[in-house]
């Protein structure tokens, strides 16, 4: 597609269930980044997918968040047992590069998706 | 490890003021640097970049130059315009795997 799309763009939840966030990464990019923004912060890291492969998974903050890319393009977050301190933006980002060929610019630069807003009560 | 910092907002200006937001970081190496730029109801843009020291981002009247003496990529643009009004991010990518951002500016720019 011609951007990162994420869906959906708005999610309440009640305390206790499970969500599942989508990101369609722009065709062919070879990573895919997913962040949490928390209201008035700065994004944070949480996993990152090299086609297929989770690489890095260090920035999931429990074990009740998980993330696949299981065909190396459509990934999903998935968050279990929601609380009230997950509520955040979550950012899918892609880029064509491996992260390691940073290419003639000498910079991975990342698309941004939208976001997807959630919001637990 | 990596960390950015940059000046708290909100900053408001005046149009065709001149506008900077400081951004000093610290990293291992020699990491990239970028400001991002996120307009209400949109996903982050990158605005410019730089890649080594000395290097001078510019993009839409934006600068921002990569002074590593000070550690330091303070975003400048000569004249604001309404439009310009968004949050904007000071970033650094350093050894490839992930973009680590500094809290935020908004900028407020009024008629």
């Amino acid at each position: 597609g011609a951007g990162v799309s994420q869906s959906p763009r708005y999610k309440v939840a009640k305390r206790g269930q499970d969500v599942a966030l989508r990101c369609d990464p722009i065709s062919g990019h070879v990573s895919l980044f997913w962040y949490q923004q928390a209201l008035g912060q700065g994004p944070e890291f949480l996993t990152y997918f090299q086609n297929e492969a989770q690489l890095d998974k260090s920035g999931l903050p429990s074990d009740r968040f998980f993330a696949e890319r299981p065909e190396g393009s459509v990934s999903t977050l998935k968050i279990q047992r929601t609380q009230q301190e997950d509520s955040a933006v979550y950012l899918c980002a892609s880029s064509p590069h491996h992260t390691r060929d940073r290419g003639r610019s000498g910079a991975n630069v990342l698309t941004f998706g939208a976001g997807s807003r959630l919001t637990v009560l | 490890g990596n960390s950015v910092t940059q000046m708290e907002g909100p900053v408001t200006l005046s149009e065709e003021a001149f506008l900077t937001i400081n951004c000093t970081y610290t990293a291992t190496g020699y990491p990239s640097l970028f400001w991002y730029v996120q307009y209400p109801g949109e996903g982050l843009q990158l605005l410019l970049k730089a890649t080594k020291a000395d290097d001078k981002g510019s993009n839409k009247g934006f600068e921002a130059t990569y002074r590593k003496e000070t550690t330091s990529f303070h975003l400048e643009k000569g004249s604001v315009q309404v439009s310009d009004s968004a949050v904007y991010f000071c970033a650094l990518n350093n050894a490839g795997n992930m973009l680590t951002f500094g809290g935020g500016t908004r900028l407020m720019v009024k008629p």
